[in-house]
């Protein structure tokens, strides 16, 4: 059974910095894996997708890469800014049966204070 | 961008009530939907996965009985708590995948039962 595991579970951080949020899977054998955000009381926005074929993908201040022979995967967030705070979630997606399902990560909480 | 809606966006009932859950694809087709549950400061726990015109397929200790789902068109799916109880107060969102490469998620929907 594929387990999610994500670290930190908390970070508080200055406005600027830049940081890194871990998660890590117990079966390699993914089709993809995708970061999410989450506010508070709201549903999820998808902030990028990796495919079990690549090593990374960027939108804007984000970088998400992927290793998955090793079972891990890297969100970089650049320059953080006190709107970036919410909620990060992996999930992962099997390669063969289970259909489209996603096995969600255990979330980080982000705070970037001023 | 696909767009998924959910309604009601909370809702407060009494304890022996039965509540219904609307999530509905608004520009594409969804061969799948997917229903979730998350508890505070939790991560998304898979309920239910279903397909337009066939039984809802459910999670290991998801009670089928309970958690009612009817996914009558490519663009509806709901969810039916019945005889809802404190215990099943929590904050439940769903998704859906066109073409079993992304799902794609609403909103959410706050359930509190008094």
């Amino acid at each position: 059974k594929q387990e999610v595991t994500q670290i930190p579970a908390a970070l508080s951080v200055p406005e600027g910095e830049n940081l890194v949020l871990n998660c890590s899977f117990t079966d390699s054998a993914i089709y993809n894996l995708q970061w999410f955000r989450q506010d508070p009381g709201k549903g999820l926005t998808s902030l990028l997708l990796i495919q079990s074929s690549q090593r990374e993908q960027t939108s804007g201040r984000l970088n998400a890469s992927l290793d998955k022979s090793s079972g891990r995967s890297t969100l970089y967030i650049a320059a953080s800014q006190p709107g970036d705070s919410a909620t990060y979630l992996c999930a992962v997606r099997p390669f063969t049966g289970g259909g489209n399902k996603l096995t969600f990560g255990t979330g980080t909480q982000l705070k970037v204070e001023l | 961008g696909a767009v998924v809606s959910q309604h009601p966006s909370w809702v407060i009932c009494k304890s022996g009530t039965s509540v219904k859950i609307e999530c509905r694809s608004l520009d594409f087709q969804a061969t799948t939907m997917f229903w979730y549950r998350q508890f505070p400061k939790q991560s998304l726990m898979l309920m239910a996965t279903s397909n337009e015109g066939s039984k809802a397929t459910y999670e290991q200790g998801v009670e089928k009985d309970k958690f009612l789902i009817n996914h009558a068109s490519l663009t509806l799916s709901t969810l039916t708590v019945t005889s809802a109880h404190p215990e099943d107060s929590s904050f439940y969102i769903c998704s859906a995948d066109e073409d079993h490469t992304e799902q794609f998620f609403g909103p959410g929907t706050r359930l509190t039962v008094l």
